[in-house]
């Protein structure tokens, strides 16, 4: 099993730009999560899935859209970059809510 | 809402030797769930350790062990025979189900260094 992979590594773009990042996990989960980590902190839930065609928001939504088409992908769309969305990026996914979530390697964006 | 804190930024620990990490939080739920997450320097969050509150009898796995109070709110891990690949950002989270949960809320982290 890959686990949880996300893709790309780094990132650098520009203030107004747009760009997917991609997530994916072979476990057959059913739940999976969009976090950012800013410099020094903890996590933080960006949106969050239950399952196929269902998504939620967490507690910082704003400038993000996330869809799910399949058990498998989650991605993540930022639309017009703005410098507070520098952070790194981590996806992770669950077999039930409250059990231990599995996290993808993390994509580390910066906007300039 | 609630919330983490982990009261230790930085901590340090001989190898060999025992570290206990701080985290309490602040809810007025009464069913709940409580982890400990590891970070290395690789980035990659790992599960340490998981309590549910309605257990009254702490968590344990292998030299990682949980004292849980409840009435307190207090959620603190002991780390037994420190290692150096034990050197990591620790961070406590805290997740409700259902309402304004479903998310896990987390501490701001606590930085141990395993010295040799």
């Amino acid at each position: 099993n890959a686990g949880v992979t996300q893709t790309p590594k780094f990132r650098i773009l520009k203030i107004g730009q747009s760009m997917t990042l991609q997530c994916a996990q072979d476990m057959n989960h059913n739940y999976m999560y969009w976090y950012r980590q800013d410099p020094g902190m903890g996590l933080k839930l960006i949106y969050y899935s239950v399952g196929a065609g269902i998504t939620d928001k967490g507690e910082v939504p704003n400038g993000y859209n996330v869809s799910r088409s399949t058990t498998e992908d989650f991605p993540l769309r930022l639309e017009l970059a703005a410098p507070s969305q520098t952070s790194v990026y981590f996806c992770a996914s669950s077999w039930e809510l409250a059990y231990e979530q599995y996290f993808g390697p993390g994509t580390r964006l910066t906007v300039t | 809402a609630q919330t983490v804190t982990q009261s230790q930024p930085e901590m340090s620990v001989q190898e060999a030797e025992t570290v206990t990490l701080s985290c309490t939080y602040d809810t007025s739920e009464n069913n709940y769930y409580l982890f400990w997450y590891k970070q290395p320097p690789s980035r990659q969050m790992i599960l340490v350790i998981r309590q549910e509150a309605y257990k009254q009898q702490n968590a344990t796995e292998n030299r990682f062990s949980v004292n849980f109070q409840k009435a307190a709110k207090s959620f603190s891990l002991k780390i037994s025979d420190s290692q150096l690949g034990d050197t990591a950002m620790y961070f406590c989270a805290f997740m409700v189900l259902g309402g304004a949960g479903n998310m896990l809320t987390f501490g701001g982290g606590t930085r141990l260094m395993v010295k040799p």
